[in-house]
């Protein structure tokens, strides 16, 4: 089946670095998303990844391997502001196949960032 | 910048009224979703349309259809809301001829609550 786990809940402190764990468990891949949520809002698009790698984004960077399922979103010097839920996404076979568009979500982790 | 529009930010609804939601994008994307969001369940998909008329079931469908008259407009509806559909709505659009074509951009959300 298609699966993605994210840890539920992290906490961290302000001016810290923090990384968040993606595992997936997909037929196939086509590349995978990240997304932030602040309570209440609308979820906004952080970052993609379809290479091994490294994509930095100013104080956000993500990690993709595929060989191991696995992604990472690295939160640096942390505000309050950063204070959300983070949300990763898969694009996968069947789900992106003839006319679907469709991405397989995680449940999101919730993070809160203290003073 | 994408901008996608959802017809109400917080909307109450009697038990078995017909509820319409509307989105609206203005960016000429070709895909738009829709989905629900609730505590502990993340994002379910209930609906999504790949094209003016078309229309393709998600993941929990049931009470609920959709319309997709013009390209910028993709409405859900209720038709005899129910307490158990009482939930965040979220409407998403996706741009299939781009690079990163997956990329899905939100709308504010309504929070429809059903008495």
């Amino acid at each position: 089946g298609q699966n993605i786990d994210q840890p539920t809940e992290m906490t961290a402190t302000e001016g810290a670095i923090v990384q968040i764990n993606c595992t997936y468990q997909t037929s196939g891949f086509n590349g995978l998303f990240w997304y932030q949520q602040h309570a209440g809002e609308a979820p906004t698009f952080l970052s993609y990844n379809v290479l091994d790698g490294l994509e930095e984004k100013g104080r956000f960077s993500s990690f993709l391997s595929r060989s191991k399922g696995y992604s990472y979103l690295l939160l640096k010097e942390l505000q309050m502001k950063d204070s959300a839920s983070y949300l990763c996404a898969v694009s996968a076979w069947p789900y992106n196949a003839g006319n679907n568009r469709k991405l397989i979500w995680g449940l999101g982790t919730s993070l809160a960032v203290n003073p | 910048d994408v901008k996608v529009t959802q017809s109400s930010r917080y909307l109450v609804k009697r038990t078995g009224e017909k509820v319409f939601l509307e989105c609206v994008q203005d960016m000429d994307h070709e895909n738009m979703f829709w989905y629900r969001q609730d505590p502990g369940l993340g994002l379910r998909l209930i609906y999504f349309s790949y094209d003016v008329k078309m229309k393709e079931k998600g993941d929990i469908p049931e009470g609920y259809s959709v319309s997709r008259e013009k390209k910028e407009r993709f409405s859900l509806i209720l038709e005899s809301a129910s307490t158990n559909q009482t939930s965040m709505y979220l409407c998403a659009s996706s741009d299939r001829d781009r690079e990163r074509w997956e990329t899905q951009y939100f709308g504010p959300g309504t929070r429809l609550l059903v008495l």
